[in-house]
C-alpha cells in the first residue's frame, strides 16, 4: 500500500468547513483513497473513498487531485462531534485486505 | 441492523488465563477481521476470514486463534494470556475485498496483569 502523509493535528471552528489534507505521491493506478475516523475509545468509522473522481456523501466530500498524488477530505459544517483522529489510507484489493492505519490527523473542533 | 457487535467491552485477565472475544455481524458480510490497537498506535491485523470455514493469519497472529463456523460469528481465542496482549481489540467486517468499506465494532479493552 502507498505511504500517506498527514499533518499530526489541526483545529477548526465549529460550523466552519474542515479541510484535511493527505499526500500520497507514490499512489498507483489501481489504489483507492479511503478516509476513516476514530472518535476517542470507539472503533474506526468509514467516511468516504474514491479512485479518480471527487466524491460526496452525507458525511463529507473527497477531492482528489488530477495527478492523484494528494487529496482533501472536507467536512462542510464541522460540529464538536467531529473531533476525532482522521486516517487517510490508500489501498488496493489484496489477499488479506487489511487496512494499514498510520498516525492520522487529530482534528479538534473548537466551540 | 446492529452492525458489528463485540463482547465483552472490558476484561482483566491474569497471566496464563484464556478467554474468547466474541464478534457478530448481521450484515451478511463475507469478510471478517480482528485487529488490535496498542495505545497511540495504528491497528494491526491479527486474523481474517473470507467466509465460513476459511481463516488466515494477519500481521500479528501469535498467541491467538480464530474459527469461523458461521457467516455471522468470528470469535478470537486468547490462550495463555501475556501482558503483551494488553490492547484494544476491534472486530470488523466487509462485504468483499477491494473497494468495499470495513465496518468496525466498538472494541474490547483487554488488560493482562
Amino acid at each position: 500500500d502507498a505511504k500517506t502523509t498527514q499533518p499530526p493535528s489541526m483545529d477548526c471552528a465549529e460550523g466552519r468547513a474542515a479541510n484535511l489534507p493527505c499526500n500520497h505521491s507514490t499512489i498507483s493506478g489501481n489504489e483507492y483513497v479511503y478516509w476513516y475516523r476514530q472518535i476517542h475509545s470507539q472503533g474506526p468509522q468509514y467516511i468516504i473513498h474514491g479512485l479518480k473522481n471527487n466524491e460526496t456523501n452525507e458525511m463529507a466530500s473527497l477531492i482528489i487531485t488530477e495527478d492523484r498524488k494528494s487529496s482533501t477530505l472536507i467536512l462542510p459544517h464541522a460540529t464538536l462531534r467531529d473531533t476525532a483522529v482522521y486516517y487517510c489510507i490508500v489501498r488496493v484489493a489484496t489477499r488479506d485486505d487489511k487496512i494499514i492505519f498510520g498516525k492520522g490527523t487529530r482534528l479538534h473542533i473548537l466551540p | 441492523n446492529a452492525g458489528v457487535t463485540q463482547t465483552p467491552k472490558f476484561r482483566i485477565l491474569k497471566i496464563g488465563q484464556s478467554m474468547t472475544l466474541q464478534c457478530t455481524q448481521d450484515m451478511n458480510h463475507n469478510y471478517m477481521y480482528w485487529y488490535r490497537q496498542d495505545p497511540g498506535m495504528g491497528l494491526k491485523l491479527i486474523y481474517y476470514s473470507v467466509g465460513a470455514g476459511i481463516t488466515d493469519k494477519g500481521e500479528v497472529p501469535n498467541g491467538y486463534n480464530v474459527s469461523r463456523s458461521t457467516t455471522e460469528d468470528f470469535p478470537l481465542r486468547l490462550e495463555l494470556a501475556a501482558p503483551s496482549q494488553t490492547s484494544v481489540y476491534f472486530c470488523a467486517s466487509s462485504y468483499s475485498r477491494g473497494s468495499y468499506e470495513q465496518y468496525f465494532g466498538p472494541g474490547t479493552r483487554l488488560t493482562v496483569t
